[in-house]
């Protein structure tokens, strides 16, 4: 049978290179965005967030990008450090019913 | 930021048995949200807890099988009812405050398997 864990995108990138996550989103009139790390064994870890009216969001070593034409999001990672290993996570909301969705994940391995 | 406690952290549990999971907001909220998340996979609503009123649940998800409750603007607890095999999963707590941006936090969750 299929095994649980094979189905994330991964991503490896060597230590001190920059990261770059992208993730596709599905509702247009999504307004808020959400970007996490999950590391192993824990709970969700808010990293950046931007609104729809926005299209860049710069935070330390962070930055998000939002493309609302073609629904995409990304997050940028600068001069990456092995504590950056982990899943990261998309998350769009609608502030109609402030109902946060997720993508599926991204891993992010990174090389000593 | 809000900080989420969960408890249990992890468990064993049973099947046919139920379990209640607590969580507490440091802070009062105006959302809570619970969540699952099967092992390497990624996280889906089970319902919006409702500040003394019933649950909001999502497609797929009934208040008999995950029965949740929330007293105050700080505390909620979800029940795992008659635990199957498949209900071994992550279970997430989270919040957030619309007063102070939609910004929604997560606790550590429940790590539950079910024998």
């Amino acid at each position: 049978g299929e095994s649980v864990g094979l189905h994330l995108p991964t991503l490896s990138v060597q230590e001190g290179d920059n990261s770059i996550i992208n993730c596709a989103y599905s509702n247009s009139a999504s307004d808020y965005f959400i970007w996490y790390k999950q590391e192993s064994g824990k709970g969700p870890q808010f990293i950046i967030d931007i609104r729809s009216n926005m299209d860049k969001r710069q935070g330390q070593r962070v930055t998000v990008l939002l493309n609302k034409t073609v629904k995409h999001l990304s997050l940028q990672i600068a001069a990456t450090q092995p504590g950056d290993s982990a899943v990261y996570f998309c998350a769009e909301m609608n502030f109609g019913n402030e109902k946060l969705t997720f993508g599926t994940g991204t891993r992010l391995t990174i090389i000593p | 930021s809000a900080v989420i406690s969960q408890k249990p952290s992890r468990d064993i549990c049973q099947r046919g048995t139920s379990l209640t999971i607590q969580c507490q907001v440091d802070s009062q909220v105006t959302m809570m949200f619970w969540y699952r998340q099967q092992p390497g996979q990624s996280l889906t609503l089970i319902a919006t807890a409702n500040q003394g009123s019933e649950a909001t649940y999502e497609s797929g998800f009934v208040i008999d099988k995950f029965p949740i409750s929330r007293p105050n603007l700080t505390f909620s607890t979800l029940t795992v009812s008659n635990m199957s095999p498949e209900d071994s999963s992550i279970y997430l707590c989270s919040a957030g405050d619309r007063r102070s941006g939609n910004t929604i936090y997560f606790g550590e969750g429940s790590w539950l398997t079910v024998v």
